[in-house]
């Protein structure tokens, strides 16, 4: 399968506890983005990497959370010191250079208890 | 600040019924805008993206169709099926360096054998 790809699919932490999540691109797209959606909700825009450069964040996105794209391939969102309000679903997409189809995978389902 | 909504937010029809969903937004400068469909507890998958120098877009029974100067899109379904059944969300992706796409709450659909 070469879509994209997130682990873990799902994650049950403790407030006040850091977790991770990784997503995997479709290989050829150098773009990436972040989104996070609630029960609900349409998806919200999170922040958007070109190859390894982040190159916008949302206001969504407060200090306790941190992207990275270190080669350009997979990223990596982190959020520390979890809270409830941060139970949600974390949506990953990838489109190319020439096409602005985002195509997104299965989503990381955060549970904060 | 571009913002989509989406009506209805539900909708219920039978089997064979072709049906239309809508979808509108403030900012007449889109660069494009991408329909996707969304199972329970699933992640985005893209069913049509219509780019702003085009005014429509088909595959298979979808339709879609993007009006700039009203600021509205439609997805029109054509005999309807069960497994059409899922929220259908809409989004609006900006220009220039700006990629990130604005979603809608989403249509909620339900088709009944």
């Amino acid at each position: 399968d070469t879509g994209v790809s997130q682990n873990p699919r799902h994650k049950i932490t403790k407030r006040g506890q850091n977790v991770t999540f990784r997503c995997d691109p479709i290989s050829e797209h150098n773009r990436l983005y972040w989104y996070r959606q609630t029960l609900g909700q349409g998806p919200e825009f999170l922040t958007y990497f070109q190859n390894e450069a982040q190159l916008e964040k949302s206001r969504l996105l407060s200090d306790r959370f941190s992207a990275e794209r270190p080669k350009g391939s997979f990223s990596t969102l982190e959020i520390q010191r979890t809270e409830q309000g941060d139970s949600a679903m974390y949506l990953c997409a990838s489109s190319s250079k020439q096409h602005n189809e985002q195509f997104f995978g299965p989503g990381t389902r955060l549970t904060v208890l | 600040k571009q913002e989509v909504t989406q009506i209805p937010a539900a909708l219920s029809v039978p089997e064979g019924e072709n049906l239309v969903l809508n979808c509108s937004f403030t900012d007449s400068a889109i660069y494009n805008l991408q329909w996707f469909r969304q199972d329970p507890g699933k992640g985005l998958t893209s069913l049509l993206l219509i780019q702003s120098s085009q005014r429509e877009q088909t595959s298979g029974r979808l339709n879609a169709s993007l009006d700039k100067s009203s600021g509205r899109s439609t997805l029109y379904i054509a005999a309807s099926q069960p497994g059409d059944s899922a929220t259908y969300l809409c989004a609006g992706g900006g220009g220039g360096s700006n990629y990130k796409l604005t979603f809608g709450k989403g249509t909620l659909l339900t088709v009944n054998p």
